[in-house]
């Protein structure tokens, strides 16, 4: 079955520390996002990628570094200068930015920082 | 900037009663619309779009919305919920963010909560 995995599913992480959350797609879709949700925040764009090798920052990008060197691969750091990290982690991707296209989401990863 | 604002937070229903969760947009531009669900630690789950064409959209599960260009709104309705309707609903619109590229912006979500 197509989709998008993330994984871990839960995540702890001690304070100072960096942390890389995965996801991967089989779906052969050229753009990739992530997004943050807080508990009555709705998602918040955190970094958006294109095409292989090239990213860009969204919304909340402060405290985040991604890469993407596979077109499948689109893994998200969550460094130590995020001051508050503990939230749900979405990955989504779309067969492309430049258009309307619908979004599809991973099952997530909840990060919580101890 | 486009925004969108989800009226309610929490709707509670009685199963097999109709509901309608309300979204309402801000954009100055044409615009695309869609709806969202998302069952409790899972991820968001596509319901129904608007691009172009019927103001009238249908989705899965039952749902359906209207766009409503003059009120600038797309309210998300269904004739008769069920129990496994539960869950959390957003609405989304997308926003064009330069070079080509084009991103959705969430309301804040509408908790559905069905009544047995």
């Amino acid at each position: 079955d197509g989709g998008i995995t993330q994984s871990p599913k839960y995540l702890f992480r001690k304070e100072g520390q960096n942390v890389t959350l995965s996801c991967e797609q089989n779906l052969n879709h050229d753009a990739m996002y992530w997004y943050r949700q807080d508990p009555g925040q709705g998602l918040r764009l955190i970094y958006y990628s294109q095409i292989v090798n090239d990213f860009q920052k969204g919304d909340i990008a402060e405290g985040y570094s991604v890469s993407r060197e596979k077109k499948e691969s689109f893994p998200l750091t969550v460094t130590s200068a995020q001051k508050n990290p503990t939230a749900f982690y979405l990955c989504a991707s779309s067969i492309q930015a430049g258009g309307p296209w619908e979004q599809f989401f991973g099952p997530g990863t909840r990060l919580t920082v101890l | 900037a486009q925004s969108v604002t989800q009226l309610d937070s929490q709707v509670p229903v009685f199963e097999e009663a109709p509901v309608e969760l309300r979204c309402n947009y801000s954009s100055s531009v044409s615009v695309y619309l869609f709806w969202y669900v998302q069952y409790p630690n899972q991820g968001l789950q596509l319901l129904l779009k608007y691009l172009s064409g019927s103001t009238l959209v249908k989705g899965i599960n039952g749902f359906e919305a209207e766009f409503n260009k003059s009120q600038t709104s797309f309210h998300l309705r269904k004739p008769s919920v069920h129990i496994s309707d539960t869950a959390e609903y957003f609405c989304a619109v997308t926003r064009y963010s330069g070079a080509g590229s084009y991103q959705l912006t969430f309301g804040k979500g509408t908790k559905l909560s069905v009544i047995p």
